[in-house]
């Protein structure tokens, strides 16, 4: 069975750009969640979606932004990239709150 | 608030000998916890989660991890080290306040193991 599958694997940027990173979870699980991790901190959460509705958000700026499709894919969008915004972004599936599986991750550099 | 320590920047091993990785939460409520580990340019594999029963719980690879409730701890232990080991180690907690990350993992900064042979 395929895990939870990202997209790009890695990508460079540059300030002010605008970006989108992809994810699908594994078949079956409906919801969807983001991280952001800084290097050498653990990852921070940035949003969940469940059945295409946003159920959570974490403490970011409005510049970060995402969405759930009908197939439960979900994409993450982050606009007028700051220097700060390189980390790898995490995508977590699930079948309910808890016990999530995450993908291998988005490296983003901004530079 | 609710928050996760892991207390150690980095633990160092000799292959063989016994290893444990410390983590203590703030929670309210009861706490569901959580081990993930990180290799080198990789994503977090699941090792082990403690929702309710048994305090030692046994997960992935050998490593098992000891909940205690007085000491609000969830230490990751295994019994004997391997080379392989060596990567980092995030520790876990479900997010039970009313703020919009409910339900979501607050995770430590994470701690490197190194085990050397």
């Amino acid at each position: 069975d395929a895990g939870v599958t990202q997209s790009p694997t890695h990508l460079i940027k540059t300030r002010g750009q605008q970006v989108t990173l992809r994810c699908s979870p594994i078949s079956g699980h409906k919801s969807v969640s983001w991280y952001q991790q800084v290097l050498g901190q653990g990852p921070q959460f940035i949003f969940q979606y469940y059945e295409k509705e946003e159920r959570g958000r974490g403490n970011f700026p409005d510049r970060f932004s995402a969405r759930q499709f009908p197939n439960y894919s979900s994409e993450l969008n982050v606009n007028a990239l700051l220097l700060g915004d390189s980390a790898l972004y995490l995508c977590a599936s699930s079948l309910e709150r808890g016990g999530y599986t995450f993908g291998s991750g988005t490296r983003l550099t901004v530079v | 608030a609710q928050s996760v320590a892991q207390p150690e920047d980095q633990v160092n091993v000799a292959e063989g000998n016994p290893l444990t990785v410390k983590c203590t939460y703030s929670v309210s409520g009861n706490p569901y916890l959580f081990w993930y580990v990180q290799y080198p340019n990789r994503g977090l594999q699941f090792l082990l989660k403690y929702i309710t029963g048994d305090n030692l719980v046994k997960g992935s690879y050998g490593f098992e991890a000891e909940f205690n409730k007085s000491q609000t701890s969830f230490h990751l232990k295994k019994p004997s080290a391997l080379v392989s080991d060596s990567a980092l180690y995030f520790c876990a907690v479900r997010d039970t306040g009313n703020g919009g990350s409910q339900g979501n993992l607050i995770f430590g900064k994470g701690t490197k193991l190194s085990v050397k042979p």
